[in-house]
Formats: C-alpha cells, sequence, structure tokens
C-alpha cells in the first residue's frame, strides 16, 4: 500500500515568489493534514481537512497561505508571497476517520528554503 | 492549550542497553497518543499508537505505557540497535495532535 506521498522534495525560492507543495494521502483516508516543522522543533498544524471540508484552518495564516482539497482527495498548500520566515519542513499527514480516532501517517515532507 | 514536553532532550547509550524515552502532557482529556521516530532529512515515521482506554502497546522490542491522569507516557526500547539511532517524538491528542520537540537518540555501536 501506498503510503502518504508528497512534492516537491525540496524548494528553493526567493522571498516575495509563490510556491505551492502537493500531497496524495493513503488511499481511503477520509482526514487529511498540513504540519509545518521548524529544525528541532515538533510539527505544529496549519490545517485539517475532513473529506474537502476545511475544519481546523485556524492557525494556518490566511494572509499568505492557502489550501485547497478538491474532491476530498489530494490537497495544495500555497504560499504567495513567500518570506524569509517561511524557510521550514511542510508536512503532510492523513488518517481514517476522524481526529478523536485515526494513527497519523505522514509524508516525507518538502523542504522550502526561501533566500 | 496542550504543552507537551520530553526528557531528555538527548541521549546516548551503548548499543544493546534497554532505555527510557518520556513524554508529559498538561491536559489528561486527550483521544490518544502515538509515538514516531524521525530520521534526518526525513518524514515522522508512526511507532505506536496508545487509545486513552489503554494502558500499553507493543511492538517487537518497543513498548509505550500511557497514565493519563498523571500525564505522562514512557517509551521503553529494549536492546538497543544503531538503527535506532533517530529523533523519537510523542504526539497527544485532544482536540487536534499536539507535539514534543523530541529526544534525539544516539545508539553507539
Amino acid at each position: 500500500e501506498a503510503g502518504v506521498v508528497q512534492s516537491p522534495r525540496y524548494k528553493i525560492i526567493e522571498k516575495k515568489q509563490p510556491v505551492a507543495f502537493w500531497c496524495n494521502p493513503i488511499s481511503g483516508h477520509n482526514t487529511l493534514y498540513w504540519y509545518l516543522q521548524n529544525l528541532g522543533q515538533g510539527p505544529e498544524l496549519l490545517i485539517r481537512y475532513e473529506n474537502e471540508e476545511a475544519v481546523d484552518d485556524s492557525q494556518l495564516p490566511k494572509d499568505r497561505f492557502s489550501a485547497e482539497r478538491l474532491k476530498g482527495v489530494d490537497s495544495t498548500l500555497k504560499i504567495q508571497p513567500a518570506e524569509l520566515g517561511d524557510s521550514a519542513v511542510y508536512l503532510c499527514a492523513s488518517s481514517l476517520g476522524g481526529a478523536d480516532t485515526g494513527e497519523l501517517f505522514f509524508g516525507e515532507g518538502s523542504r522550502l528554503t526561501v533566500l | 492549550k496542550q504543552e507537551v514536553t520530553q526528557i531528555p532532550a538527548a541521549l546516548s547509550v551503548p548499543e544493546g542497553e534497554n532505555l527510557v524515552l518520556n513524554c508529559s502532557f498538561t491536559d489528561s482529556a486527550i483521544y490518544n497518543l502515538q509515538w514516531f521516530r524521525q530520521d534526518p532529512g526525513k518524514g515522522l515515521t508512526s511507532l505506536l499508537l496508545i487509545q486513552s482506554s489503554q494502558r500499553e502497546q507493543t511492538s517487537g522490542r518497543l513498548n509505550a505505557s500511557l497514565d493519563k491522569s498523571s500525564g505522562r507516557s514512557t517509551l521503553y526500547i529494549a536492546a538497543s540497535q544503531p538503527g535506532d539511532s533517530a529523533t523519537y517524538l510523542c504526539a497527544v491528542n485532544g482536540n487536534q495532535f499536539y507535539f514534543g520537540t523530541g529526544t534525539s537518540l544516539t545508539v553507539i555501536p
């Protein structure tokens, strides 16, 4: 069974440029998460989807970040414009069932460097 | 907000030693707790998931315990191997998953 797939693995951009990350969750997992991980820290939630609905986006900086999960399967996270402080690893995770029951499975992450 | 603390931040042990990693949390109203390992430059790999009604879970050389009332979980690794070297993170699930900052484990051959 394929795991959570993310792309690109690495992205280097200049500040003020846009960037997008893509995630395909494990087949059948209805809950999808985007996390941000800074060096030496644990992941922090950006947004959680149940099917195609964003049920928790309270920690997503909506002035520059956006996300979508059309058709309730794969998802895209976008940053526009990127700032130096956005350099981090962006992790996607999925789980079967809601936030109260599901075991989290993570992708390899997308490492963003903003110059 | 849930606060998750992992102690120690780093640990170095000789191969073959048994060891315990600690995770503490401030809010006992949780659904479950999950332990992960993370290798450098990689994503998180799930090790064990303990539901709030459970006391422990075992997988191979790993045993995780949960004491919800005291806000503590431990991950016990038996007969450590160099391949166990990684960062171990715990995540506590209440209304969302809150992660600790991890324990960086080095197993010396």
